[in-house]
């Protein structure tokens, strides 16, 4: 099974900042790796899937990146509403796994 | 508009069975790729099943033998039938559908299962 391992596991940050989540797979997953945004009370949401493309809908100042094993989520600006929790998601192979996740909380 | 609506979780004694559904609308439950999706209480997300459009179905290791996926085309609906259920499998289940294989475009609301004696 591949692993997939989500850092830091929590953060504290302001409206305005750029933020950076980041992702490591146990093994080379190509750019099959989506990223999904929870939060409290609601369904969870695709963000970006294959690495880098957005999901219709969803923010511009929100981007991902990265191939192979190591990849990041980047929210360019943070914003009152992207308060919540973000999984990242190998589609490379089943058993479909996700990373811990990362709670992005209000400084 | 894509919505899907899970129902069928409670309380049930552990060995015992329940039924999952989810009434899928706004698409064509046998033309996408349908997932379930768990999540413990305080933890993360869990990959339980998958049936694609053709029909093939994949489970992962820890509910294999114990939980079945399906769907009835005409009520478009999706079910996950969960037999011999154990404390760990105690969780909100979601559902969710997606054009492309391995992933989940879109979510329901979730229904929660417990297992307690």
């Amino acid at each position: 099974d591949i692993q997939v391992t989500q850092s830091p596991s929590s953060l504290s940050a302001s409206v305005g900042d750029r933020v950076t989540i980041t992702c490591r797979a146990s093994q080379s997953i190509s750019t099959y790796l989506n990223w999904y945004q929870e939060q409290p009370g609601k369904a969870p949401k695709l963000l970006i899937y294959a690495a880098s493309s957005l999901q219709s809908g969803v923010p511009s100042r929100f981007s991902g990146s990265g191939s192979g094993t190591d990849f990041t989520l980047t929210i360019s600006s943070l914003q009152p509403e992207d308060f919540a929790t973000y999984y990242c998601q190998q589609s490379y192979s089943i058993p479909l796994t996700f990373g811990g996740g990362t709670k992005v909380e209000i400084k | 508009e894509v919505q899907l609506v899970e129902s069928g979780g409670g309380l049930i004694q552990p060995g015992g069975s329940l039924r999952l559904s989810c009434a899928a609308s706004g698409f064509t439950v046998s033309s996408n790729y349908m997932s379930w999706v768990r999540q413990a209480p305080g933890k993360g997300l869990e990959w339980v099943s998958v049936i694609h459009s053709g029909g093939t179905t994949y489970y992962a290791d820890s509910v294999k033998g114990r939980f079945t996926i399906s769907r009835d085309n005409s009520k478009n609906t999706l079910y996950l039938q969960m037999n011999s259920l154990r404390a760990e499998d105690t969780a909100v289940y979601y559902c969710a559908n997606s054009i492309a294989p391995r992933r989940f475009d879109y979510w329901g609301q979730g229904t929660l299962v417990t297992v307690s004696s």
